[in-house]
């Protein structure tokens, strides 16, 4: 297994537009996670997914956000209407739940997100 | 709600000092308690986890027990390296599952 993947792993856009990251994770991972990651700082939550539905929002995630996971394997992370207070580094993170699961999530490098 | 107290760095060691980096948390209910790594230019990693009260998490020489009395979990490593050198990050994980993460410490060991 090659681990979590996200694509791309550096975005630079304008404010005002609209960017859109992916997420592949472990593939047996039934959970995936989206965090955010600002400088400094320790990763806070945003939502994740069991399969396709999506369970949990934190209040960070705006209306300006929205998360997919269509088919319970890749997930996307759409912005819109970008500002550059969205400048931060955008985890994935992935695992399996059901039976004696641990928990433990596996991230993803990470996309970083630069609004000018 | 959750959270997660973690020791402000940045921590500088030279090669084979003790380290301990302290970590307190407050939780409802059985959290579950990690340790991330950050190395340069690197993901997250799962250094150790500890699941229930008096559980010692171990891995790579670091070590960290969860105190149910004291609400910490204290990471440990008897010999640094230079290798050693990233950010850590205490988390717990409660019954929404998803991760609380503290704010990181930075440590640098030095040859």
């Amino acid at each position: 297994d090659t681990g979590v993947s996200q694509n791309p792993r550096h975005k630079i856009t304008k404010r005002g537009q609209n960017v859109t990251f992916r997420c592949d994770p472990i593939s047996e991972h039934n959970r995936l996670y989206w965090y955010r990651q600002t400088l400094g700082q320790g990763p806070e939550f945003l939502t994740y997914f069991q399969n396709e539905a999506q369970l949990e929002k934190s209040r960070l995630l705006s209306d300006r956000f929205s998360a997919e996971r269509p088919k319970g394997s890749f997930s996307t992370l759409e912005i819109q209407r970008t500002e550059q207070g969205d400048s931060a580094m955008y985890l994935c993170a992935s695992s399996f739940f059901g039976g004696s699961s641990s928990y433990e999530q596996y991230f993803g490098p990470g996309t970083r997100l630069t609004v000018t | 709600g959750n959270s997660v107290t973690q020791m402000e760095g940045p921590v500088t060691l030279s090669e084979e000092a003790f380290l301990t980096i302290n970590c307190t948390y407050t939780a409802t209910g059985y959290p579950s308690l990690f340790w991330y790594v950050q190395y340069p230019g690197e993901g997250l990693q799962l250094l150790l986890k500890a699941t229930k009260a008096d559980d010692k998490g171990s891995n790579k020489g670091f070590e960290a027990t969860y105190r149910k009395e004291t609400t910490s979990f204290h990471l440990e490593k008897g010999s640094v390296q230079v290798s050693d050198s990233a950010v850590y990050f205490c988390a717990l994980s409660g019954s929404a599952r998803q991760l609380t993460f503290g704010s990181g410490t930075q440590l640098t060991v030095l040859p």
